[in-house]
Parts: C-alpha cells; structure tokens; sequence
C-alpha cells in the first residue's frame, strides 16, 4: 500500500521552515525519507524505526508516530540547496522492500 | 566506495526489442533491488536480491521482465519485447541490509519508440 504525502508541492523563501507528511494505511516498522534533485539519483535522508523516534539531520529532522501511522519531515530556516522531490519509503514487518510515496515538491527561492 | 553504478545511462529502443540494464552495486552490499520511476512518481518497486537470491520477483510489472544477480554482485535487468509503456527510469540500489541506508544508482533511462 503507497503512502500518501502532503502537501504534493511547496514553495518557500529562504529561511522559512516547512512540514511534509507521510502517511499509511498499514502499521509501519520503519520510514525512511529521501531527496531528489531533478535528473539525479534519490539521496538517502534519514530512517526512523517504531517507537516514535525523532532524528535530525543539519536543519532536517523528523518524527514517527506509530500509532497514526505517520512521519513528519521538518525543514527548518530552509536554503536553496533544499530544493528537490522528497519522497518517504514504507516498511510495514521490517523486512519488506521500501514503498514510496508520490514525492513532496519543495522549491526554495531567494 | 565508488557508489551504485549503473549502465548504460540511457537507452533508445524500437518496440519489440529486448534490452538489458546493468547495475553494479557497493561491493559490501548484499542487498541490491531494481525500481521503476516514472515521471512525478515515487520509485515503484520490482524485485530484489539478497546476495543471489533473489527474494522477491512478484512485483516484476510482467513476464517480460527479469533479474538475475549472478554470484551476488552486479545485477542485470532484462525487458524482453519492450512495449511504450516501458518507457521509464530504472533505478537500482544497494544496501547492507534491512532498515539501513540505501545507495541509488543514477539510473537506466529507457525510451521505447
């Protein structure tokens, strides 16, 4: 079952901060976020395993809530170099390939 | 770590034809899948390997399409009789296990005319 992300497109100034959400029908063990820049491979972000983990990465941090069987990803005091599709990737038993979402659309502008 | 390599880059091929994508993984990986993404879509997963094994083929979108992973390192994927709707990035990755960082490769771009 894919996940579904909100918003499918956001467009922010730099510095300001935005939230991409993920969301499945099935119990999760684990989500895993990565970005995309046009034309190039996707770029592994960060996974969060049960247990509602909150991990960071520079500016970028995210949540998991097992229980709603969502993932936040929080960018904050965006930068142009944030701009990409950013997808999230499932894995309901912790031993299933990942399914991806449709990808978040973010473009930042000076 | 020279990454996920995978070749060739694109590929043109007229309808009908089979085509053959290779990838070659992170050498210490032991897990490498094949994914399909087209455009202003998430990867779309086909099938993966562990070492030689290969795990998992049901989601391989037709019996058109295989795998193979011969002694555990590089992969090939193969699409016999390509059809337009073939059209599409295939990505590979690899990774050292479950719920660890996958490595994408830059992908195959497949054009079928």
């Amino acid at each position: 079952q894919q996940p579904v992300q909100s918003p499918q497109a956001v467009i922010l100034r730099e510095g300001e901060d935005a939230v991409i959400n993920c969301s499945s029908s099935k119990a999760l063990y684990s989500v895993h976020w990565y970005r995309q820049k046009h034309g190039e491979a996707p770029v592994f972000l960060m996974i969060l395993l049960k247990g509602g983990e909150q991990k960071g990465h520079e500016k970028i941090s995210a949540s998991f809530n097992e229980k709603k069987q969502q993932s936040s990803l929080y960018l904050t005091a965006s930068q142009l170099s944030y701009s990409g599709t950013y997808f999230c990737g499932t894995d309901s038993t912790g031993n299933t390939p990942l399914v991806f979402g449709k990808g978040t659309r973010l473009s930042v502008i000076a | 770590d020279t990454g996920v390599s995978q070749n060739p880059r694109h590929k043109i091929t007229k309808r009908g034809q089979n085509v053959t994508f290779r990838c070659d993984p992170i050498s210490e990986h032991n897990r490498l899948y094949w994914y399909r993404q087209t455009l202003g879509q998430g990867p779309e997963f086909l099938t993966y390997f562990q070492n030689e094994a290969q795990l998992e083929k049901s989601r391989l979108l037709s019996d058109r399409f295989s795998a193979e992973r011969p002694k555990g390192s590089f992969s090939t994927l193969e699409i016999q009789r390509t059809e337009q709707g073939d059209s599409a990035m295939y990505l590979c990755a690899s990774s050292r296990g479950m719920n660890t960082e996958a490595f994408f490769g830059q992908g195959t771009r497949l054009t079928v005319v």
